[in-house]
């Protein structure tokens, strides 16, 4: 089974409209960590939020938040007021453990192309 | 500060030559990752160092493929022989040890086409 799930392969929204990315994953562990990458065009790898399984409150950073259902096992990105420069693949990504137990490499979805429509 | 600077960013290359991807990562960062990034397969871990040691390279495809972190500040990945297969862009990424959320900091890449 896949540990992380992104069933969006492409996505559209309307510039100044809020949109969400869905990102399912997959661990029997009780301590993980989830984040988001964004990928541009120029291919570089950009971190743009964590939430950790232990964290009661949803990540938020600017205009990204993220909607943690943990029964669910669902972790999607929600980017408000969308811009054009937020066109990108999207990568959702998963540590199973906690870093003090050894746990550091990231497992990563297959990402959703989000295109940002003006 | 500087990031993860990995060399080439393209490299173009005929199927049985020897390939050397080379990485260097943020300064004081205790791991270091390579991962390949293909359509098919999207990102995988190839193998990944702690303090200049390989911990785990379970993800490194076959013989043809070696990595070495000779100090904390240099790192390469070497394919030899390579094949038309080893197309892909391949990311270098470290983290430091400490920190609440253990992101991963990504070079830019190398892609890498084998004619």
């Amino acid at each position: 089974a896949q540990k992380i799930t992104q069933t969006q392969p492409g996505m559209f929204v309307q510039e100044k409209e809020a949109v969400t990315l869905d990102c399912t994953y997959d661990t029997s562990d009780q301590s993980y960590g989830l984040f988001w990458y964004k990928q541009p065009s120029s291919g570089e790898m950009i971190f743009l939020i964590y939430q950790g399984s232990y964290d009661e409150q949803n990540a938020t950073e600017g205009r990204y938040s993220l909607n943690f259902q943990k029964a669910r096992k669902s972790a999607n990105l929600v980017i408000s007021a969308s811009q054009l420069g937020d066109s990108a693949m999207y990568f959702c990504a998963m540590r199973e453990g906690s870093p003090g137990a050894g746990s550091y490499q990231l497992t990563f979805g297959k990402g959703t192309k989000l295109s940002v429509i003006p | 500060d500087a990031g993860v600077i990995q060399s080439p960013r393209h490299e173009v290359t005929e199927m049985g030559q020897e390939v050397t991807l080379r990485c260097k990562p943020i300064s004081g960062h205790d791991y270091l990752f390579w991962y390949r990034q293909t359509m098919m397969r999207g990102l995988e871990l190839l193998i990944y160092f702690n303090n200049n040691v390989p911990i785990d390279d379970s993800g490194m495809p076959e013989d043809r493929f070696s990595a070495k972190m000779p100090n904390a500040s240099f790192s390469t990945l070497k394919i030899q022989p390579s094949e038309p297969r080893d197309s892909a862009v391949y990311f270098c990424a470290s983290r430091r040890r400490q920190g609440r959320t253990g992101e991963l900091f990504f070079g830019e890449g190398s892609r890498l086409t084998v004619l």
